[in-house]
């Protein structure tokens, strides 16, 4: 199993609203990824967990929360967004975190802050 | 300023069309990746090279990675539909242990016509 499952697909949510993204993966790997991507432009990272601990944060706004309960799953909690928050988020997961390469990532949730 | 600068951004070629994307930094690297994100979907890694002069072949898609380990080229020969996508070259950046990441480039958007 090679996959890396993220729910939901798709999210419209208010700026009053609180929300959280899942991501699944159950290949073992103890590095996992939040990544942010605006249309036609690259994945911009936002988080790492390595082996269920937060081992980079790229500055991320507090209203982003990230979550990684167990080493197969990680959450990201969204409150208060802004408008310019709309884009389409990826998780990621890899082997090892100190070898970041190889990542195998997930579809994707499509979130609208309106 | 980015660190990985890919040309061209947008590219729109007719099915049976060859084409080469690039890959371009200032900054010496000791491997690349390239991805392909099809719509709607995660990037997916395609290859990784290692050896400046390296050359890696899948199926219609070259690969090489420069001499000097500072660019990398993507080569499509007789381009089909279902190579439309968004190509991606990324490098691993040394933060030290789990502080590792990938970094990917600016990106190429390719849409092949029947």
């Amino acid at each position: 199993d090679t996959e890396v499952t993220q729910t939901p697909k798709h999210l419209v949510m208010g700026m009053t609203n609180k929300k959280s993204l899942k991501c699944e993966q159950h290949m073992g790997h103890r590095a996992m990824y939040w990544y942010k991507q605006k249309a036609k432009k690259p994945p911009e990272l936002m988080f790492v967990y390595s082996y269920e601990k937060l081992s980079i944060n790229e500055s991320v706004p507090s209203r982003f929360s990230p979550e990684c309960p167990n080493s197969s799953l990680l959450n990201l909690h969204l409150h208060a967004l802004q408008p310019e928050d709309s884009a389409l988020y990826l998780c990621a997961s890899s082997l090892r975190p100190h070898v970041p390469y190889e990542q195998y990532f997930g579809p994707g949730t499509r979130l609208t802050v309106t | 300023t980015q660190l990985l600068e890919q040309s061209p951004q947008f590219l729109s070629i007719q099915e049976g069309e060859n084409l080469t994307v690039y890959c371009n930094s200032s900054s010496v690297f000791s491997s690349l990746q390239w991805y392909r994100q099809e719509p709607g979907e995660g990037p997916v890694l395609l290859v990784t090279v290692v050896t400046g002069g390296e050359v890696k072949k899948l199926k219609r898609l070259t690969f090489q990675f420069g001499d000097a380990r500072k660019d990398s080229s993507l080569h499509i020969t007789a381009a089909q539909p279902g190579d439309t996508g968004l190509y991606l070259c990324a490098v691993l950046i040394l933060g030290g242990g789990a502080t590792n990441k990938l970094i990917f480039g600016t990106g190429t958007l390719l849409a092949v016509q029947p």
